[in-house]
Parts: structure tokens; sequence; C-alpha cells
């Protein structure tokens, strides 16, 4: 069946350091991906989104690159920081109105 | 403007019991959407609601569950005797009428603890 999914539960890395946090996907009918971040306790907040017409979208100390040929995207957080530290979510939607969430990838910064 | 507001946050409940969440959608928000969420899984979709109408419930469980959003007062999430399964964190989010569910915003969850 169709699925969302990440390559890495838990990355960790040092504060300072780029992050890269990896989702895979399968539905090719998905138009539009998003990336949330998740604090403990906290409910999902919107990161940033991207369509599938882009490749790639840069917001503040983020980018998300979109590799349409493989079903791949990708968060990448510059310049780390300890208030980075969540779990972050892609989902896709788009196909299904309803997006579609990933398990989720942890991210712990070490300061 | 408060964000999407759900409570209780946590909320313990004996099998057998009932359990009720409330969720109140930012101010101007007509959709609301709710969310199950197992520990270390994304999030499940369970139904779409707006103002008197179950717009989608394909998520939700055939049993014990049910969602309403009435003309005033918030959106209820109601699990009839829960069991040990149905605990997990529930979320709720809401948009605006123009809005998909794709830029909905989310509330902090109630965590359901059946013992």
């Amino acid at each position: 069946g169709e699925s969302v999914g990440l390559h890495l539960p838990t990355l960790s890395v040092q504060e300072g350091d780029n992050s890269i946090i990896n989702c895979a996907y399968s539905n090719s009918a998905s138009d539009y991906f998003i990336w949330y971040k998740q604090e403990s306790g906290k409910g999902p907040q919107f990161i940033i989104d991207i369509r599938s017409n882009m490749d790639k979208r840069q917001g503040q100390r983020v980018t998300v690159l979109l590799n349409k040929t493989v079903k791949h995207l990708s968060l990448q957080i510059a310049a780390t920081q300890p208030g980075d530290s969540a779990v972050y979510f892609c989902a896709e939607g788009g196909g299904s109105y309803i997006p579609t969430f990933g398990r989720g990838t942890s991210l712990i910064v070490h300061p | 403007n408060a964000g999407v507001m759900q409570n209780p946050r946590h909320l313990v409940r004996r099998r057998g019991q009932e359990a009720r969440l409330r969720c109140s959608p930012m101010k101007g928000h007509s959709h609301v959407y709710w969310y199950r969420q197992l520990p270390e899984e994304g999030l499940k979709f369970m139904v779409y609601l707006q103002k008197e109408n179950i717009i989608d419930e394909s998520g939700m469980p055939k049993e014990r569950f049910s969602a309403e959003f009435p003309k005033e007062g918030p959106s209820i999430l109601r699990i009839q005797q829960v069991v040990r399964g149905d605990s997990a964190a529930y979320f709720c989010a809401s948009s605006p009428r123009d809005r998909g569910p794709t830029e909905a915003f989310f509330g902090q969850g109630t965590r359901l603890t059946v013992v």
C-alpha cells in the first residue's frame, strides 16, 4: 500500500551543525508535502511545505528538498540549536486531501 | 487570537468507562479534524467535521467512537467503553472555511490513558 516513511528514527547532532532529516514516500499522486515539528507534550507545528512543481524551498534556517524521481523528501536545518530538538514528521497531501503522516524522526541536539 | 484549545490535557479512564475529549477551534475556523497518535507513531486521521456535519469519518473505528461539532460549542470526540488499546494522544486541528486540512493548526492534544 501507499506509505510515508522516514529512514532514521533518531538523529543526534551537535549544536551548530546542520541537520538533514529524510523522508520517503510512495504515492506518486501526492502533490503537496509538509514538514511538522512536534515538541514533547505538544501538538505538531507546521514548519515548511513544498508543492510537487518545485524541487527546493527555503525558509528561515530550514530548506526542504523534493526529489520526485526517487520519491524522496528532506528537511535541512542550518546551525541546529537545542530548541530544534523535537520529533519531525513529513506528511503528504494532494493525492488524498487528508495529509498522511510518516512515523517521525527524533532530532536530539547536544549543546 | 487563542490557538486550538483541547481539554482535558490528560485523561485517565478505567476500562469500560466513557471518554469525552473537547476541542475548541481557533476563532473563525469552521473545520475541525481529529487525529490519533500512538507512542512513537505518526498521526492517524480519524474524522473531519464542519459545523453540524461529518464530512469524512473514514478513519474512525466502526464501534465505540463518535464525533460531533455542534453549531454552538466545542467539537467532541467520544469514546465509549474504553479499552487499553485506546490509550493514545488525540489531537484536534482546525482550519478556516477556505483552507484545507494541510493548512490546519493543531492543538496540544489530550493524552488518554486507560487503566
